[in-house]
């Protein structure tokens, strides 16, 4: 079946360093999202990439989706004690899917 | 953030108990979704309902039991679980087609003893 590994599991970064955390899917996608979970609470949702090479930007926050729509990236500029948390994709198999498969998660912790 | 609320946010039961976890939604939403979370492991979908028709069942075993009465509440039935059954239960809901960005609850907590 459909499986969505991400890497790196965990990762401790110094505030204003950069983070990036990959997601790769074993079968191509139709659309990718991105949630983040702080530590005890639920997952809230960051942003979705339906296209081929589609990147967008949320300030210090950068996604891309890949070219053959197998893989993603989720990229933190200078990041912050705020960013801490665990980052999820979520990969979507066929257009107007209900069934998102999630992604082991990355969890970020940011060292003041 | 109150658009999506889950009742208890934490519950301990006995193997041989009977329990139900309750999910509402506030934001308008036509589809809701039942998820496990468990440490060291993927949020795993359990169920979703759209406008209140089963849309996927995940192979979840027959304890777990849910119910959709109307688009704005949810249900999930737990009966005779096993202490592998420990774990966050979230709810989430999204506007109405697939591809929608998901809304989650808060979760509750269960714990089989």
């Amino acid at each position: 079946g459909q499986q969505v590994m991400q890497i790196p599991q965990y990762q401790h970064v110094q505030e204003g360093e950069d983070f990036t955390t990959y997601c790769n899917s074993s079968t191509t996608l139709s659309n990718i999202q991105w949630y983040k979970q702080r530590p005890g609470g639920h997952p809230v949702f960051l942003i979705q990439l339906v296209k081929s090479g589609e990147v967008k930007k949320q300030k210090r926050l950068t996604f891309q989706f890949g070219e053959a729509k197998k893989n993603s990236s989720l990229h933190i500029t200078a990041t912050q004690t705020t960013d801490v948390g665990t980052y999820f994709c979520a990969g979507g198999a066929t257009s107007g899917t209900y069934k998102y498969i999630f992604g082991t998660g990355t969890r970020l912790k940011v060292l003041a | 953030e109150t658009g999506v609320t889950q009742t208890p946010r934490h519950l301990v039961m006995g193997m041989t108990n009977k329990k139900s976890l309750k999910c509402e939604q506030h934001l308008g939403h036509n589809a809701m979704y039942w998820y496990k979370q468990s440490a060291k492991k993927p949020l795993e979908l359990m169920f979703v309902y759209s406008l209140e028709e089963r849309v996927e069942n995940n192979s979840v075993p027959s304890r777990f039991s849910p119910e959709c009465p109307n688009s704005s509440h949810l249900f999930l039935h737990l009966h005779t679980l096993q202490p592998e059954d420990s774990a966050l239960y979230l709810c989430a809901s999204s506007q109405g087609q697939g591809s929608d960005e998901q809304y989650f609850g808060p979760g509750t907590r269960l714990t089989v003893t």
